[in-house]
């Protein structure tokens, strides 16, 4: 009854060589996230999806693309990784933006970059 | 604005109680708490909302303060199994509804 599902949990890829995180769900929720999280770090907050509409915090790295070709998927694309982005990758969602909406979290994708 | 947290860390005895502070210099909308164990993802504990509620789930509850802005987050009795990162984000009013997270505070629970 998994309801946030990252592939893969583990990735890791060379430096410059580009990257795709996927997540999917079965909540059927209007919002997707992703967020990156470094070690011993609070989770930073790259860009979400309201069903369509696409919403890049200011200081996300153009490096950082994203897809939600549809409700349940959402793509994560790093164009050329480097060393400092090596991170744990949450997906989560919620049903609507904002304080009644709790987000539930995917377990992760921990990506290595050599 | 990152909320502040404090503790950082805290070890406790089975047991006993803690409290996880979260204070913000921006107004708040609401405030939301999770739990992440290690190699975990993040679990949804509670939300509280503007209008200074107070919220219990067993053994853990929360406050909200709206003109303080500030919440913490009470763990009475702790068990073994509370230990984990304990993380507040905050949503500020007039923004988007996305949440910042704080720097997180590390509970140990020891037997």
């Amino acid at each position: 009854d998994a309801m946030v599902i990252q592939n893969p949990r583990y990735q890791v890829t060379q430096f410059g060589k580009p990257v795709t995180l996927s997540c999917s769900q079965t909540l059927n929720h209007n919002v997707m996230y992703w967020y990156q999280q470094k070690s011993s770090q609070a989770p930073k907050l790259l860009f979400h999806y309201y069903d369509k509409d696409f919403n890049n915090e200011a200081d996300t790295p153009d490096n950082f693309q994203s897809r939600r070709p549809n409700t349940s998927f959402c793509f994560l694309d790093i164009r050329s990784p480097g060393l400092g982005d090596a991170a744990m990758y949450l997906c989560a969602t919620s049903r609507y933006l904002g304080g009644r909406s709790e987000q539930y979290f995917g377990p992760g994708t921990r990506l290595t970059v050599t | 604005q990152q909320p502040v947290q404090s503790p950082q860390a805290v070890i406790l005895r089975e047991g006993e109680d803690a409290v996880i502070n979260c204070s913000s210099s921006k107004a708040l909308y609401s405030v939301h708490w999770y739990r992440q164990k290690h190699g975990e993802a993040p679990v949804f504990l509670m939300i509280l909302l503007k209008g200074g509620e107070q919220k219990g789930h067993e053994k853990i509850s929360a406050s909200f303060n709206e003109k303080k802005q500030q919440s913490s987050l009470y763990l009475t009795a702790s068990q073994l199994s509370y230990s984990g990162t304990y993380f507040c984000g905050t949503e500020e009013e007039g923004s988007q509804g996305n949440l910042i997270f704080g720097k997180g505070t590390k509970l140990s629970v020891k037997p």
